[in-house]
């Protein structure tokens, strides 16, 4: 089983370029995150989607926008990229949100000049 | 909102002697506390988790204990070995705050031969 794919796996961006990160689940997952982690932070929220169909902000959403595209996908948009966005960007499902284990995906790391 | 505080942030154990991680929340409506073991450039990976009904719970030489008065709980890992070196992530979650983790900091625990 894959679990929860992210791609890429690396990617370098100029400042105020845009990419998208993909991420997607095959365990039948209802909710999916997105956290960035950065050194001595820990893990923060970016976006959440409980199930598909709805998105919210987490507790860094600022420049940054989502897409439930359908159950399995849930994909993230850097519109301008800035050197504070340089991080390991993770993406992670549970069966829903209350509750239950999450399953990271194995990580994007992006470094933006 | 929760916040959740992990102490310490390093620990460096002989190989053979216990390890404890302990973390604090701040919402005494969370629920639910699982903690995450995250190897060098590897996905976090859960390795166990507690429900708020629950006081301790046990999987081989991984045990976590909860104090719901004192708003604490704690990873032990007993009998370490090399492969245990690696940061340790704790969380929590509460239904208030939409059932999304709150992560601490992590600790980095090395386990020396």
């Amino acid at each position: 089983n894959a679990g929860v794919t992210q791609t890429p796996k690396f990617q370098v961006l100029k400042t105020g370029q845009s990419m998208t990160l993909q991420c997607a689940q095959d365990m039948n997952h209802n909710s999916m995150y997105w956290y960035r982690q950065d050194p001595g932070m820990g893990l923060r929220l970016i976006y959440y989607s409980a199930s598909e169909g709805t998105t919210d902000k987490g507790e860094v959403p600022n420049g940054y926008n989502v897409s439930r595209l359908n159950k399995r996908e849930f994909s993230l948009r850097l519109e301008s990229a800035a050197p504070s966005q340089t991080s390991v960007y993770f993406c992670a499902s549970s069966v829903d949100r209350e509750d239950q284990p999450q399953h990271f995906g194995d990580g994007t790391r992006l470094s933006i000049l | 909102g929760e916040n959740v505080e992990q102490h310490p942030s390093t620990l460096s154990v002989q190989e053979g002697d216990s390890a404890v991680i302990k973390c604090t929340y701040s919402d005494s409506a969370s629920n639910y506390f699982p903690w995450y073991k995250q190897e060098l450039g590897k996905r976090p990976q859960l390795i166990i988790d507690i429900r708020s009904n629950v006081g301790e719970k046990k999987d081989q030489r991984i045990a976590v204990t909860l104090n719901k008065t004192a708003k604490h709980f704690s990873l032990h890992i007993t009998e370490t070995q090399p492969e245990d070196s690696a940061v340790y992530f704790c969380a929590a979650s509460n239904r208030g705050s939409q059932g999304n983790l709150i992560f601490g900091k992590g600790t980095k625990l090395s386990v020396k031969p």
